[in-house]
């Protein structure tokens, strides 16, 4: 079963336009993470966010964890060609024994023509 | 930084056959390591968990006949996927947790065809 829903799955915009990623789940998360994935390798971590309600930005990249630690938007302001990819959003739990566990999302694939 | 690896990066093999890919840390010691798979253009999904010196915990869904796990070091961890077959093909993608620490580093994962 899927937790983290991401939308859109799909985005193809212009160099230079800004886009949205939202991240949403009815689960309550101690912490939520977004990754940045290239064909063949391996997810990349990006930020980590943990409070409810907290902005953190990289960047041209700005992230927020929403108020109820649930759901999470990752923001890129004048998009590069270099930012295509796939993102991936990653609700993290920590169950007895100190680990993370973490879900991933759906996933969005971010295409930026020059 | 900490760094995992996976070998093989990519293996083509026959159907009925097993293969085994290897998950290191390079430079830290890891308690736990974690297997993923990932479909073409879809999400990773979470296989299993796996412990230093315990048995694995599987995902509900997952095989564990299928796909056999060890970690039998704290450098170490491996996935076999046994009697391999077509809709086995995906790649492979581990992590894992540094000890003492929550953050989970993340190998360049496996590319498995199998024919």
């Amino acid at each position: 079963t899927q937790l983290l829903e991401q939308s859109p799955q799909f985005l193809s915009i212009q160099e230079g336009e800004n886009l949205t990623v939202y991240c949403n789940s009815s689960s309550v998360f101690s912490s939520l993470q977004w990754y940045r994935q290239e064909p063949g390798e391996g997810p990349v971590l990006l930020v980590t966010v943990v409070t409810g309600g907290e902005v953190k930005k990289l960047k041209r990249l700005t992230f927020q964890f929403g108020d109820a630690r649930k759901d999470s938007s990752l923001h890129i302001t004048a998009a590069q060609t270099g930012d295509t990819g796939l993102y991936l959003c990653a609700g993290v739990r920590t169950p007895s024994g100190g680990y993370q566990k973490v879900t991933f999302g759906t996933g969005t694939k971010l295409q930026v023509i020059p | 930084g900490a760094v995992v690896s996976q070998h093989p990066s990519w293996v083509i093999c026959k159907s009925g056959t097993s293969v085994k890919i290897e998950c290191r840390s390079l430079d830290f010691q890891a308690t736990t390591m974690f297997w993923y798979r990932q479909f073409p253009k879809q999400s990773l999904m979470l296989m299993a968990t796996s412990n230093e010196g315990s048995k694995a915990t599987y995902e509900q869904g997952v095989e564990k006949d299928k796909f056999l796990i060890n970690h039998a070091s704290l450098t170490l961890s491996t996935l076999t996927v046994t009697s391999a077959h077509p809709e086995d093909s995906s790649f492979y993608i581990c992590s894992a947790n540094r000890v003492g620490r929550e953050t989970q580093y993340f190998g360049p994962g496996t590319r498995l065809l199998v024919l």
